[in-house]
């Protein structure tokens, strides 16, 4: 099965500054359709995970814009531009290019 | 708006079975692929299994394929996971998830405990 490797596994930042969070898989998520089959969710506290990021770099309905999602083959990063205090929680990375679909291990977010 | 709701946890001796529902509601159901995915207490994410939108294809975790089954009845706009055979280690709150590739919706998820 491939693996999801997530960095750091945990990040304290204060409002308003950037976050970043890396992914690396351990093989290539890139079908021979051309999209890449990986994505970010966000946990947080008490509530379902939800999805922010779609193949990569996509935006999902209604997730703000300070969220971007960049990277390709197996290397890949979320940034939050501007960090605010609902974004804390614990931060997934995913693939569903091959059986089983598998997660990373979670970045757990929280507010200074 | 899409609704997922998940029903069916409790609490069940090691050995027994439950099954559980998801009812599934503003989407139309017989267009996705649906997924479980569990969550052990403070642990992260484990895929479970995967049914097509069709409901012929479907795939399960090794940790749970013999024991657990997924099916889905379009009549009822409703998704289901049997679990036999429960272990110790199946205790995770199990969500039902909308979609193929990427799960865009997932419900609130209901707990599983197995314990004597």
């Amino acid at each position: 099965e491939i693996v999801m490797t997530q960095t750091p596994l945990s990040l304290s930042v204060t409002p308003g500054q950037p976050a970043s969070i890396s992914c690396k898989s351990s093989q290539s998520l890139l079908h021979s359709d051309g999209d890449t089959y990986f994505y970010w969710y966000l946990q947080r506290p008490g509530q379902p995970p939800q999805l922010l990021i779609f193949e990569a770099s996509n935006r999902f309905s209604g997730v703000p814009d300070r969220f971007s999602g960049s990277g390709s083959g197996t290397d890949f990063t979320l940034k939050i531009s501007r960090v605010e205090a609902e974004d804390v929680g614990v931060y997934y990375c995913m693939q569903s290019l091959q059986l089983p679909p598998t997660f990373g291990q979670g970045t757990k977010v929280e507010i200074k | 708006q899409v609704q997922l709701v998940e029903s069916g946890g409790g609490v069940v001796q090691p050995g027994g079975s439950l099954r559980l529902s998801c009812a599934a509601s503003g989407f139309t159901f017989n267009a996705y692929g649906m997924h479980w995915v569990r969550q052990a207490p403070g642990k992260g994410l484990e895929w479970v299994a995967v049914i097509s939108k069709e409901g012929d294809k479907k795939y399960h975790a090794d940790s749970v394929k013999g024991r657990f089954t997924i099916s889905r009845d379009t009549s009822k706009n409703t998704l289901y996971l049997q679990l036999n055979s429960l272990r110790p280690e199946d205790t995770a709150v199990y969500y039902c998830a909308k979609g193929l590739r990427h799960l865009e919706k997932w419900g609130q998820g209901t707990l599983v405990t197995v314990s004597s």
